[in-house]
């Protein structure tokens, strides 16, 4: 069974321009959760998407957003990117959602310049 | 605010000792804590999980100790070996989906 997939693995951008990552669940699954992870912040929690309604929003601005699809793959935009936003940012999904094993995807590593 | 405070950040121990890593939290209405392991360049994977009404959990090598009235957790590794190299994070939630993460612990084991 295929894992979670993220793509793109590694992007560089510029301030101000935006991004768009897309993470595809393990068959099955239709909870996504995406999470940041900075070395001084840790991970950090940005949404959870379960049948194509956002559950759950973390503390991140608006310039953060996402969606799910009807096949359960997901998305993340980031607009007006700030230097700040560099950050490896993971995916994970879960058969039902609520608490259980997250399964994570192995990241999308994003450079703001 | 960190919902979920970890420590050490960072430990080293010989091949055959043990590890231990602990966490604290605030929440007492967390009813799910999770041990995710991750290697360099890959996402944290589940390693072991306890829920508020279990004192102790052992899966392997790995041992999640629990006291609830003191509000902290910890994982014990037993037997280390040098394939245990890896950070360690320890994690909570509640029923909603999200996890509040500690901010990690790097374990070197020493051959």
């Amino acid at each position: 069974k295929a894992g979670v997939t993220q793509t793109p693995r590694y992007l560089i951008k510029t301030r101000g321009q935006q991004v768009t990552l897309s993470c595809s669940p393990i068959s099955g699954h239709r909870s996504v959760s995406w999470y940041q992870q900075t070395p001084g912040q840790g991970l950090q929690f940005l949404f959870e998407y379960f049948s194509e309604t956002q559950r759950n929003k973390g503390n991140f601005p608006g310039r953060f957003s996402g969606r799910q699809f009807s096949n359960s793959r997901s998305e993340m935009n980031v607009s007006t990117l700030e230097l700040g936003d560099s950050a490896l940012y993971l995916c994970a999904s879960n058969q039902l959602g609520g608490t259980g094993e997250l399964f994570f995807g192995e990241g999308s590593r994003l450079t703001v310049l | 605010q960190q919902q979920v405070k970890q420590s050490p950040q960072s430990l080293i121990v010989q091949k055959g000792g043990i590890s231990i890593i602990n966490c604290a939290y605030e929440n007492t209405a967390f009813d799910y804590f999770p041990w995710y392991q991750q290697f360099p360049g890959k996402g944290p994977a589940l390693l072991i999980a306890i829920r508020p009404d279990v004192s102790e959990k052992k899966e392997g090598r790995f041992t999640i100790s629990f006291n609830k009235s003191a509000k902290q957790f910890s994982l014990h590794i037993m037997d280390s070996q040098p394939g245990d190299s890896a950070t360690y994070f320890c994690a909570a939630s509640l029923s909603d989906y999200k996890l509040s993460f500690g901010a990690g612990t790097t374990v070197t084991v020493r051959a």
